[in-house]
C-alpha cells in the first residue's frame, strides 16, 4: 500500500485566497484526522472522521476552515480566505479502528502539506 | 479534558541511553504511544504499551509506565544520530492526544 498520500506536498499562497488541501487514506481504514503542526503550539488536531461522517470538529480554529469526506478514499481540508497565521504543516493521518480508550490505535501519517501564507 | 506534556529538547552524545519522558492526565488511557518523526516526514508509531504493564521492552527501546504518577517514558539504549528526531507521547481517549513532542539531537 501506498500510504496516505497528500497534495500539495507545499502550497505558498497571498493572504486572502482560498487553499484547499487533499487527503487519500489507506483503503480500508476507517477513521480520518486533519492536524496541523508548528512551534508555538504542537501538533493539534482539527477535524476526525469515522466512516466517512465527522465526529469532533471542535479543533477546527474557525469559520475559514472547513473539511469534508465526500467518500471513504477522499478528504479535503479548505482555507477561505486563508491568513498569515495560518502558515503550518498539515497532517491527515487514517485509523484502521474506530476511537475510544479501550481501542488500539495506531495512527497512520502522510508526509504534510507545508502551508505559507504570505 | 486531556493533556500530555513533555520536555521540549533533548542532547545526548552518541551510544548513550536516552530517556525521554511525559506525563498525562486521563487516567482511563488504555493504551499509551511514542511516535517518532523525523526531519520533512509524518509521525510514525515507534512503540505502545497496554495500562495494565508497567513496563515494555523492544530492542534497544524501553518503555516504563507508572500509572499512579501518569508518567511515562522512552529510553533509547545506545543511541544513534539516526535516532535524532522528534518524540511524541500520545494517550488514547476518544482520539489520540498528543504531547508537543521532544526533540532529541545526538550528537558523534
Amino acid at each position: 500500500d501506498a500510504g496516505v498520500i497528500q497534495s500539495p506536498r507545499h502550497e505558498v499562497t497571498e493572504m486572502g485566497q482560498e487553499v484547499t488541501l487533499r487527503c487519500k487514506p489507506i483503503s480500508g481504514h476507517n477513521s480520518l484526522f486533519w492536524y496541523r503542526q508548528t512551534m508555538m503550539r504542537g501538533l493539534e488536531l482539527l477535524i476526525y472522521f469515522n466512516n466517512n461522517v465527522p465526529i469532533d470538529d471542535s479543533g477546527m480554529p474557525e469559520d475559514r476552515f472547513s473539511a469534508k469526506m465526500p467518500n471513504a478514499s477522499f478528504s479535503t481540508l479548505k482555507i477561505q480566505p486563508s491568513e498569515p497565521r495560518d502558515s503550518a504543516v498539515y497532517f491527515c493521518a487514517s485509523s484502521p479502528r474506530g476511537d475510544g480508550p479501550l481501542h488500539y490505535n495506531e495512527q497512520f501519517f502522510g508526509p504534510g502539506t507545508r502551508l505559507t501564507v504570505l | 479534558g486531556e493533556d500530555v506534556e513533555q520536555s521540549l529538547f533533548l542532547s545526548v552524545r552518541e551510544g548513550d541511553s536516552s530517556v525521554i519522558n511525559c506525563t498525562y492526565t486521563d487516567s482511563s488511557s488504555t493504551y499509551l504511544y511514542w511516535y517518532k518523526q523525523e526531519p520533512g516526514a509524518g509521525l510514525q508509531l515507534l512503540t505502545y504499551i497496554f495500562s495494565n504493564m508497567d513496563m515494555k521492552q523492544d530492542q534497544r527501546l524501553t518503555v516504563l509506565l507508572n500509572k499512579k504518577d501518569k508518567h511515562l517514558s522512552l529510553r533509547i539504549a545506545d543511541t544513534q544520530t539516526g535516532d535524532s528526531a522528534i518524540y511524541f507521547c500520545a494517550e488514547s481517549y476518544s482520539t489520540l492526544t498528543f504531547g508537543k513532542g521532544t526533540m532529541l539531537l545526538v550528537s558523534p
